[in-house]
């Protein structure tokens, strides 16, 4: 089993939904997330960065993090065609420096 | 500032010959890391140096692959001999001291390997 699970896709939206994203782990010892967006043949780019469980917004987007049921999500408000990407969760434990695991990511589609 | 950049954007080799890939990270970051993503998989974490030391090279995969940054700016990732389960896309990163989470990425070193 992977420690961290990631759906696929591709999720495709009309433009102005809202994108749904969310990942599940086995790692109980994660403690830091990520969410990056990652555009074909570019290099994936932080979007957001969550510590420990709560929630977090930074304009359209809002990243949440459930520790007890080992489940993020990451919400983008009035999505835009240019959020077409994949989107990649990652996480660490307290003692992995630096050392992230990554989810697959997620291919989402906005039609205009 | 510049981000970080990687050389070359693609390689192809074939099976047995020797790669090196480069990776110049941002200005002013100790922190530098590879990653490898193979295809149909995730990106797998490689190693982390801090200035010119491997601070955790757990993800190196066996000892055809040998990171250096001498002088703790560039570093280069060289594949000794390449197997074809090498071929993917290989990413460096970098971060500033005290903050491993803010992670930049490059571009990415597609490797083919035939």
């Amino acid at each position: 089993q992977k420690e961290v699970e990631q759906d696929p896709g591709p999720l495709s939206v009309p433009e102005g939904a809202i994108v749904s994203l969310n990942c599940t782990y086995s790692n109980s010892a994660f403690q830091y997330f990520m969410w990056y967006r990652q555009y074909s043949r570019k290099g994936p780019e932080l979007l957001m960065y969550t510590y420990s469980s709560g929630n977090k917004e930074d304009g359209r987007f809002t990243a949440q993090v459930d520790k007890s049921s080992k489940y993020i999500s990451l919400f983008i408000r009035d999505s835009q065609p240019s959020d077409s990407a994949t989107y990649l969760c990652a996480m660490r434990d307290g003692d992995s420096w630096g050392k992230f695991q990554f989810g697959a990511g997620t291919q989402v589609v906005v039609t205009p | 500032e510049a981000g970080v950049t990687q050389f070359p954007s693609h390689s192809v080799i074939e099976k047995g010959q020797t790669v090196t890939l480069r990776c110049d990270p941002i200005s002013g970051h100790d922190n530098l890391y590879w990653y490898r993503r193979v295809m149909g998989k995730e990106i797998k974490f490689l190693l982390h140096f801090v200035k010119e030391s491997k601070q955790d090279e757990s993800g190196m995969p066996n000892n055809r692959f040998l990171a250096e940054r001498t002088g703790g700016t560039y570093s280069t990732l060289k594949v000794q001999p390449a197997e074809l389960e090498d071929s993917g896309v290989y990413f460096c990163a970098s971060s500033p001291t005290g903050r491993p989470d803010t992670q930049y990425f490059g571009p990415g070193t597609r490797l083919t390997v035939l």
